[in-house]
């Protein structure tokens, strides 16, 4: 079975210091991870994924993710925070070894990143 | 580019009533996808299908049935609807089925069942 957790419903920063979402996962092989950014009444944006090969994986909008293995994390973060970026962000894998079914994610419960002024 | 184009947007209905979710995609994806998104839980996936003519079964399937008859659309059917079917519902697509190709979402059916 495959599960990811967010830990944090809320993050909160301050515009232009460094932002952290951080993300768990659990897979029986090697995962696929994603993560989607949502803002309000929309649907999920894709942001970055990773796939194998550099663990230090960029995206849109400035974003990026660092996938651990010894630690099973895929934190996504961003060096400056605007405004802007004030969404609902969620995280999800996918078990590489689990063939068939499409690319059925599983995805976390979704953090609530608000960047203040 | 329209990507994906779900109807309707809101909807309110009376249980026991028989609700279809109409979803259309423009990019020639194998793969599409329904999901329910609510509040604490995240997104569950309800149905899939990896091709036109095949359907799955997700995390959440139970009240509901999809039907894959071409590559474009991929309605959800309520046949007979619930409170607890109250969410918001989103269509996806992905071109690479059975791979890492990402998800592209609509916009989202919002069902509220009374």
């Amino acid at each position: 079975a495959q599960s990811v957790a967010q830990p944090e419903d809320q993050v909160n920063v301050a515009e232009g210091n460094p932002l952290t979402v951080k993300c768990t996962y659990s897979v029986s092989g090697n995962p696929y991870l994603f993560w989607y950014v949502q803002y309000p009444n929309r649907g999920l944006q894709f942001l970055l994924k990773y796939i194998t090969g550099d663990n230090l994986v960029k995206g849109s909008y400035g974003f990026e993710a660092e996938f651990n293995k010894s630690q099973t994390s895929f934190h996504l973060k961003k060096p400056s925070a605007l405004v802007s970026d004030s969404a609902l962000y969620f995280c999800a894998v996918r078990d590489q070894g689990v063939t068939g079914g499409g690319n059925k994610l599983t995805f976390g419960t979704g953090t609530q990143l608000k960047v203040e002024l | 580019i329209a990507g994906i184009t779900q109807a309707p947007t809101s909807q309110i209905l009376a249980a026991g009533r028989r609700m279809t979710l109409r979803c259309t995609q423009d990019m020639r994806h194998n793969a599409m996808y329904w999901y329910r998104q609510d509040l604490g839980l995240g997104l569950r996936l309800i149905h899939y299908s990896n091709t036109a003519g095949t359907t799955g079964k997700g995390e959440v399937p139970d009240g509901y049935s999809v039907s894959r008859a071409n590559t474009d659309d991929f309605p959800l059917t309520l046949a007979s609807a619930v409170p607890s079917q109250t969410s918001v519902y989103f269509c996806a697509s992905s071109a690479l089925s059975g791979s890492a190709g990402e998800l592209f979402f609509g916009e989202g059916s919002r069902l509220t069942v009374l």
